[in-house]
């Protein structure tokens, strides 16, 4: 079956360094988002990894080990507007039209 | 702002009743998408339109239906709410239909069923 898996809520520090990660199990693995979701409001892209190794773009960067079934989110520096949710996302090229299937989110909250 | 549109911001109505969610996508997006997002839940996956054409049906109910016009517009209607349809309701767009393209979100629609 398909299943993802994030870590409920985080907390951190401003000007610290958090990793999120996400799990997942999918038959037909075929890409990874990160999204960011400020409460009330649209979820907004962050990355899209689908080899393995590291993305970087900026404060924020993402891994994947495809062979562990495993992805990070890696957020520098952090700032208090990064207090938001973050959604892990797998694309499964077996689900209908390779829907993406997403995780719960993991509830970030940064403080002073 | 993405450039996705959804009217209207907030609608409530009563148990039974029928209301129709819209939505514009990004100027050159042939794909739109309908989420569902019920308090601290993820967001769930309704139903994708391709121009025009139905192309992935996920968890939808029954008395869910959604179609996608010729100008790409899309509507969703729920009928016969009840209690738990309520909820935030997204609608994402792309370019494509299936390779990978960055799904674009409206503001969302929150529907209050009381």
């Amino acid at each position: 079956g398909q299943n993802i898996d994030q870590p409920t809520e985080m907390t951190a520090t401003e000007g610290a360094i958090v990793q999120i990660n996400c799990t997942y199990q999918t038959s037909g693995f075929n890409g990874l988002f990160w999204y960011q979701q400020h409460a009330g409001e649209a979820p907004t892209f962050l990355s899209y990894n689908v080899l393995d190794g590291l993305e970087e773009k900026g404060r924020f960067s993402s891994f994947l080990s495809r062979s562990k079934g495993y992805s990070y989110l890696l957020l520098k520096e952090l700032q208090m507007k990064d207090s938001a949710s973050y959604l892990c996302a797998v694309r499964d090229q077996l689900a209908s039209n390779y829907q993406l299937i997403w995780g719960a989110g993991t509830k970030l909250i940064i403080k002073p | 702002d993405s450039g996705v549109t959804q009217t209207p911001k907030h609608l409530i109505t009563a148990t039974g009743q029928r209301v129709t969610l819209r939505c514009s996508p990004r100027s050159g997006d042939l794909s739109v998408y309908w989420y569902q997002q019920s308090l601290d839940q993820g967001l769930q996956f309704l139903i994708q339109y391709y121009n025009g054409e139905e192309r992935a049906k996920g968890n939808i109910l029954e008395r869910f239906s959604a179609q996608q016009f010729p100008d790409l517009h899309s509507e969703l209607n729920l009928s016969s709410l009840e209690l738990g349809d309520s909820a935030l309701y997204f609608c994402a767009s792309s370019v494509g239909a299936v390779k990978y393209y960055e799904q674009y979100f409206g503001p969302g629609t929150r529907l209050t069923v009381t």
